[in-house]
């Protein structure tokens, strides 16, 4: 069965650090792009960041730019995201995502595969 | 990296046909065919309803169809049922390898 987990969200105090994680299962993970994507409940997605198959190129929201980082472990079928100088506005659940792989080489910018989700809250 | 932007709710009968639209700018909709549509339903993961603007992934039901005109894309569901009632979300490529999704638009089916 193709499936993602994700793990590691729970309760942090604003400016601190987070990292979640995401086991992939059933499909190439070295062959997909992989993003992470966040709703705060009752609203919204919101796109965070995505990292290329072989983990050397990654992009970010603006939201998150300089505070966020992407990686990869294509050995261990596992995404993470590095989450740094947390605040207030960053708490949400955080869903890890695969691309849909239609032609190789070129993106289609959706997702086809998502995980259950993991709870980050930032509070004092 | 603006919001596009997508009506609060819809609503319809069932077997009517309903229209989400998913209004963008030059930056993202307007320029780029990589828009996709989710359904969301309560305490779900979000589901890949469209692709690509108007294609269908494998799976899913052709009741469910995408288009796109200038800066607006749409999904257009005909023959509504009651599982349909969910929240669906646009997304679109907005250039500099990063994505931008829509507001929701909240789908009850009367």
């Amino acid at each position: 069965e193709v499936q993602l987990v994700e793990s590691g969200g729970g309760l942090v105090q604003p400016g601190g650090s987070l990292r979640l994680s995401c086991a992939a299962s059933g499909f190439t993970f070295s062959s997909y792009w992989m993003h992470w994507v966040r709703q705060v409940p009752g609203k919204g997605l919101v796109w965070v960041s995505r990292i290329k198959r072989d983990g050397g190129w990654e992009s970010y929201a603006d939201s998150v730019k300089g505070r966020f980082t992407i990686s990869r472990d294509n050995a261990k079928n596992t995404l993470y995201l590095q989450m740094n100088s947390l605040r207030a506005e960053d708490t949400a659940v955080y869903y890890c995502a695969r691309e849909l792989n239609v032609i190789v080489g070129t993106n289609t910018d959706a997702f086809d595969i998502w995980g259950q989700g993991t709870v980050v809250t930032v509070s004092s | 990296q603006s919001a596009l932007t997508q009506p609060a709710s819809v609503s319809g009968s069932p077997g009517q046909s309903i229209t989400i639209s998913c209004t963008g700018t030059s930056s993202d909709v307007g320029t780029y065919n990589l828009v996709s549509w989710y359904q969301q339903h309560p305490g779900k993961a979000p589901k890949l309803m469209i692709y690509e603007v108007s294609k269908r992934p494998s799976g899913v039901s052709n009741r469910f169809s995408g288009s796109k005109s200038d800066y607006t894309a749409s999904l257009t569901i005909s023959g509504l049922q009651a599982e349909d009632e969910a929240d669906y979300y646009c997304c679109s490529y907005a250039g500099s390898a990063t994505l931008v999704f829509g507001g929701g638009t909240k789908l009850t089916v009367l």
